[in-house]
């Protein structure tokens, strides 16, 4: 069965820190891959996704992700946190059909100035 | 702005009310989605329509009724809630719902309370 899991609920970092979020996920095929970003009251946006090619993406506001298949993970990363930065944080799996993708529950990311 | 927008932003109604939630994207996506987000669940996948035509319903309960007049607009029409419904509502549109290489643009949700 498919699934995502997002081990760490909630993280706390200092503002200029770096950061790791932590994506794995169970899939039979090769998987379609997203991180979304939700800030308070508001919807998701897309931070990155991977389809193919170069396992290191790079996404927005200086985020970065890297598919690691032999361990079916996909982890965010940023070298240094803004405050701003602070919000829930959605990773997600599926296949070419965007229709079956299916959504982790979310890590929590609070910045401590 | 992701070119989804979504109302009424928050939605506060009886158990015994009907209203509608609407959602208009202007991106020229042929599929559009409604998503439940309720507090500490992962998002749900509700309803998927492409090119107007509804192809995903994941055992919603019929007090949800969505409709699709065009491939801009997409609403979600709500009767008989109840308490257990309170949660964000939040429509979603791609390119296609069937082709690859595609991501998802998020409106900002309808925050629903079932009183």
């Amino acid at each position: 069965a498919q699934s995502v899991t997002q081990p760490d609920i909630h993280i706390t970092v200092s503002e200029g820190a770096s950061l790791e979020l932590r994506c794995n996920y169970s899939y039979g095929a090769t998987p379609y891959l997203f991180w979304y970003v939700q800030s308070p009251g508001q919807g998701l946006q897309l931070l990155l996704k991977y389809f193919s090619g170069d396992t290191l993406v790079q996404g927005i506001k200086g985020f970065e992700a890297e598919f690691k298949r032999s361990q079916s993970s996909f982890n965010l990363r940023k070298p240094s946190v803004h405050w701003s930065d602070a919000a829930e944080y959605f990773c997600a799996v599926g296949p070419a059909s965007y229709d079956k993708v299916i959504f982790g529950p979310g890590t929590s990311l609070s910045v401590i100035p | 702005e992701t070119g989804v927008t979504q109302t009424p932003r928050h939605l506060v109604m009886g158990m015994t009310n009907k209203k509608s939630l609407k959602c208009e994207q202007h991106l020229g996506h042929n599929a559009m989605y409604w998503y439940k987000q309720s507090a500490k669940k992962p998002l749900e996948l509700m309803f998927v329509y492409n090119f107007k035509e509804q192809t995903e319903n994941n055992s919603v309960p019929s007090r949800f009724s969505p409709e699709c007049p065009n491939s801009s607009h997409l609403f979600l029409h709500l009767h008989t809630l109840q308490p257990e419904d309170s949660a964000l509502y939040l429509c979603a549109s791609s390119p296609s719902g069937r082709r690859g290489n595609t991501e998802a643009f998020f409106g900002q949700g309808t925050r629903l309370t079932v009183v």
